[in-house]
């Protein structure tokens, strides 16, 4: 069975400080990855997508950057946060990029002060 | 404006009672899907909906496709507590996207 893990699972990070949040996908090879972001009670927003290591797509740009480094890793860094990154980014794979289900990590709450 | 948009930003049934979520979409589509989102966690697909279906089931669950309306609904028979939580519906588009509505917040009352 496949499994996606985050980390971490939250952070308090300070205004202008790097941030880096990972995702490991266990069980399933040549996962589809996404990173999405959730402000607190709102809607999910698709940051980024990967089909292949090394090759990472922006679809929304939020001062954020995304690697591939591994076929089952997917990170998500910023070489200094702002205030508006606060919120709930979420890691999800699929089995094809065209409209097939997406499966979630758990999350990593960010709050930056 | 959103691609997909659930019609209710809230909902509040006593358990037992049966509730319909709504969504509307504003593009051509080749399927549909609904998720939920328990508090504090990632989301979990229920139902995926293609555009030559017009009705699925899950359990609890059925969702209904119009694409001549453009619109979608999930309806939850026999609600139970652990039903609470936000439901959205998405929609696939270009690139691999797949946008998310607005999100209907689900609260079961015992």
């Amino acid at each position: 069975a496949q499994t996606i893990h985050q980390w971490p699972v939250a952070e308090i990070k300070a205004v202008g400080s790097p941030l880096s949040l990972g995702c490991t996908i266990k069980g399933k090879s040549s996962p589809n990855l996404y990173w999405y972001w959730q402000a607190t009670g709102g809607t999910l927003q698709q940051l980024f997508y990967s089909i292949t290591v090394g090759q990472v797509e922006s679809v929304v740009q939020l001062n954020l950057s995304a690697s591939r480094p591994k076929d089952d890793q997917f990170i998500l860094s910023t070489e200094k946060l702002l205030l508006s990154h606060s919120g709930f980014y979420l890691c999800a794979w699929s089995r094809t990029v065209s409209g097939n289900t997406l499966y979630f990590g758990e999350g990593s709450r960010l709050i930056v002060v | 404006s959103q691609l997909a948009e659930e019609n209710s930003w809230a909902l509040s049934v006593h358990e037992g009672e049966s509730v319909t979520v709504n969504c509307s979409y504003k593009t051509s589509i080749t399927a549909l899907q609904w998720y939920r989102q328990k508090s504090g966690k990632g989301p979990a697909q229920l139902i995926l909906i293609r555009s030559n279906e017009r009705e699925k089931r899950n359990g609890r669950l059925r969702a209904t496709l119009d694409t001549s309306s453009q619109s979608s609904s999930l309806s939850i028979t026999a609600t139970r507590c652990e039903d609470t939580a936000v439901y959205f519906c998405a929609t696939p588009h270009a690139g691999a996207k797949l946008t998310f509505g607005g999100g209907t917040r689900l609260t079961v009352r015992p």
